[in-house]
């Protein structure tokens, strides 16, 4: 069975900190995305990583993928209150099938 | 444009009623998706059109029945619903067999069966 988990689910930080988000998956593949979603509204893609060693940055967040490790990591530098909101990550094994992490809801604290 | 939409916003329906989703987007993308998301749940895949055919169905009741009647347009024709299916409903394309295929979501319905 096919498995995307992202710990921690739950991550409440203050302005100014950094954290890291982690997003496991069971099965081989070399394409992840992660998406952030507020609250009642859509996903919005953040991060398209397609390659073991990729590393892409935006702002206060940077995403960087490890295939063999099989483990992407979405790190958060200098928390602010706007990066509030649930982050996903989606693992796409077959060309056009996403799966999707069970989410990391992030609350930025002042 | 890189804009999918969704129509309605909003839907209220009881259980005998027969009501659309519609989702468009003109990114020439030929692969869409039709999504079911609870609260504080990741999005659950229902449905994939290939190059409008349906090329996934995961094992969705038949009360959601899909619909691709040209490159750029997706519906869900909804029938009988429960309670249960009250859910934020978004569509998403992208591009078919290409590495990246980065999927652009659309705002999403929010479909309350009462």
């Amino acid at each position: 069975e096919l498995k995307v988990e992202q710990n921690p689910l739950f991550l409440s930080m203050q302005e100014g900190k950094n954290y890291t988000i982690y997003c496991n998956y069971s099965t081989t593949s070399d394409r992840l995305y992660w998406y952030r979603q507020d609250p009642g509204k859509s996903l919005e893609s953040l991060f398209v990583l397609l390659s073991n060693g990729a590393v892409k940055q935006e702002g206060r967040l940077m995403a960087s993928l490890d295939t063999k490790a099989r483990l992407s990591t979405l790190h958060i530098t200098a928390a602010v209150h706007d990066l509030s909101a649930t982050y996903f990550c989606a693992v796409d094994y077959t060309g056009n099938q996403f799966y999707f992490g069970t989410g990391t809801s992030l609350t930025v604290i002042p | 444009d890189t804009e999918v939409t969704q129509t309605p916003k909003h839907l209220v329906m009881g259980m005998t009623n027969k009501k659309s989703l519609k989702c468009e987007q003109h990114m020439g993308h030929r692969a869409m998706y039709w999504y079911k998301q609870k609260a504080k749940k990741p999005p659950e895949l229902m449905f994939v059109y290939s190059y409008e055919k349906l090329s996934i169905n995961e094992s969705v009741p038949s009360r959601f029945s899909p619909e691709c009647p040209n490159s750029s347009l997706l519906n869900l024709h909804l029938h009988a619903l429960q309670p249960e299916d009250s859910a934020l409903y978004l569509c998403a394309s992208s591009q078919r067999g290409i590495a990246g295929g980065e999927q652009y979501f659309g705002p999403g319905t929010r479909l309350t069966v009462t």
